[in-house]
């Protein structure tokens, strides 16, 4: 298994709402990501977990939650965000937590907050 | 000066032409760098690690210049399935030791029929 799986792939949600979106792999990657990307940008970090431990968190509002049940899955909870937030959510994961081999991504979560 | 500069584009080139993106990073301490390549509406995906000896798949051809601070891509032979947004990524350590992944705007390449 070579992939990093996400659901949900579409999220539509009001701003009141709670939401999670989920990610795993079965590669025996260190790190995992989540990374945000807008429309014709590169995509921005937001946390990294390494060997399931919070090692960056890139000054993400506290509206996102990140969570790391094992070395396998990796969460991100969504709460009373903003239309701005509307983004593709992309989780990635390394083998390496220096991620010197190059990272694996998800195929995103596409959100849309109204 | 941004952490990793790249050309937007875009390249639009013919069926079989060659063509060359490059990358600047200002991080002389940078220690893995990698091209990725990413579909409309899709996930990036690892298309080279990038090795200062030159490595090649085929058709591409990456380049690390330490010295220079720049990391290239050739693309021989140009296909239509080649069409897409070409990143290049720049991984090393922040101020605080932690690991920093960068991202370039990324180049978005166009072959024409």
């Amino acid at each position: 298994d070579t992939e990093v799986t996400q659901t949900p792939k579409h999220l539509v949600m009001g701003m009141t709402n709670k939401k999670s979106l989920k990610c795993e792999q079965h590669m025996g990657h260190r790190a995992m990501y989540w990374y945000k990307q807008k429309a014709k940008k590169p995509p921005e970090l937001m946390f990294v977990y390494s060997y399931e431990k919070l090692s960056i968190n890139e000054s993400v509002p506290s509206r996102f939650s990140p969570e790391c049940p094992n070395s396998s899955l990796l969460n991100l909870h969504l709460h009373a965000l903003q239309p701005e937030d509307s983004a593709l959510y992309l989780c990635a994961s390394s083998q390496l937590s220096t991620g010197d081999y190059g990272y694996t991504f998800g195929s995103g979560t596409r959100l849309t907050v109204v | 000066r941004k952490e990793v500069e790249q050309d937007p584009g875009p390249f639009n080139v013919p069926e079989g032409a060659t063509v060359a993106f490059n990358c600047t990073y200002s991080n002389s301490a940078s220690q893995s760098f990698f091209w990725y390549r990413q579909d409309c509406r899709k996930e990036p995906k690892l298309l080279m690690s990038v090795y200062s000896s030159g490595n090649e798949d085929g058709r591409f051809t990456a380049q690390l210049n330490r010295a220079s601070q720049y990391i290239s891509l050739l693309i021989r032979d140009s296909k239509l399935s080649d069409s897409a947004t070409y990143l290049c990524v720049v991984n090393g350590r922040n101020s605080g030791g932690y690991q920093k992944v960068t991202f370039g705007i990324g180049t978005k390449l166009q072959v024409i029929p």
